[in-house]
């Protein structure tokens, strides 16, 4: 079945980076636009990313512009959140969702991981 | 940035009754706004988008309406798997694509 699973959450400390992967499987990855989204603790859904199917566009939102990179490597099914300068505003659990229009982005997520948990904290 | 605005915040309802959140938009999101499902400890679920069209496998007491600034979701009936959070999403003008804040459907 379709499927996304998040990995590398955990605890780091203020001022340093992090890495999260999405292994997906159950459809052809290397179709589809990915996104990243985030919540922080009792709030609601903040979209961190997104990167075009074939990786030749990426766009990011605000909070994160300038220190994060939303990647994906096609031949291992894998998307990636790099994330720079972490503050405890980061701190939150982070989704990988696919986009829901083939070779394209419009901008909805069809498909959810279960969420990878990043707490920033000395 | 568009904002979107849910109301209300807290919802308590009975199963089997009828309920309408609503979603409003600082501007003009023409139809393309979407709404999510997010039970607790679970990731969101979209349930509508471009107002009115069902996500593959939603069930048709879900029903979402509207254009331009005003945006509703219908569920016909209220069944207990149905209390959860319900967020909007615009996807018009963007980065960043935004989300309403949420209202959460209680268990009266």
């Amino acid at each position: 079945q379709v499927r996304l699973v998040e990995s590398g959450g955990g605890v780091f400390q203020p001022g340093r980076s992090l890495r999260l992967s999405c292994a997906a499987s159950g459809f052809t990855f290397s179709n589809f636009g990915m996104h990243w989204v985030r919540q922080a603790p009792g709030k609601g859904l903040e979209w961190v990313g997104v990167i075009w199917y074939d990786g030749t566009n990426r766009y990011y939102g605000d909070s994160v512009q300038g220190r994060s990179t939303v990647s994906r490597d096609n031949s291992n099914n894998t998307l990636y959140l790099h994330l720079n300068s972490l503050s405890a505003e980061d701190t939150a659990v982070y989704y990988c969702a696919r986009d829901r229009m083939i070779f394209g982005v419009v901008g909805n997520m069809d498909v959810w991981g279960q969420g990878t948990t990043v707490i920033v904290s000395s | 940035e568009i904002v979107l605005t849910q109301s209300p915040a807290t919802l308590s309802l009975s199963p089997g009754e009828r309920v309408t959140l609503s979603c409003r938009a600082s501007q003009s999101v023409d139809s393309y706004l979407a709404w999510y499902q997010q039970k607790p400890g679970q990731a969101p679920r979209l349930l509508i988008y471009d107002a009115s069209n069902r996500a593959t496998g939603v069930p048709a007491r879900f029903s979402g309406s509207g254009s331009g600034t005003d945006f509703t979701l219908t569920i016909s009936s209220l069944e207990p798997e149905d209390f959860a959070v319900y967020f909007c999403q615009q996807r018009i003008s963007w980065p960043p694509y935004t989300f309403g804040q949420g209202t959460k459907l209680d268990i009266k």
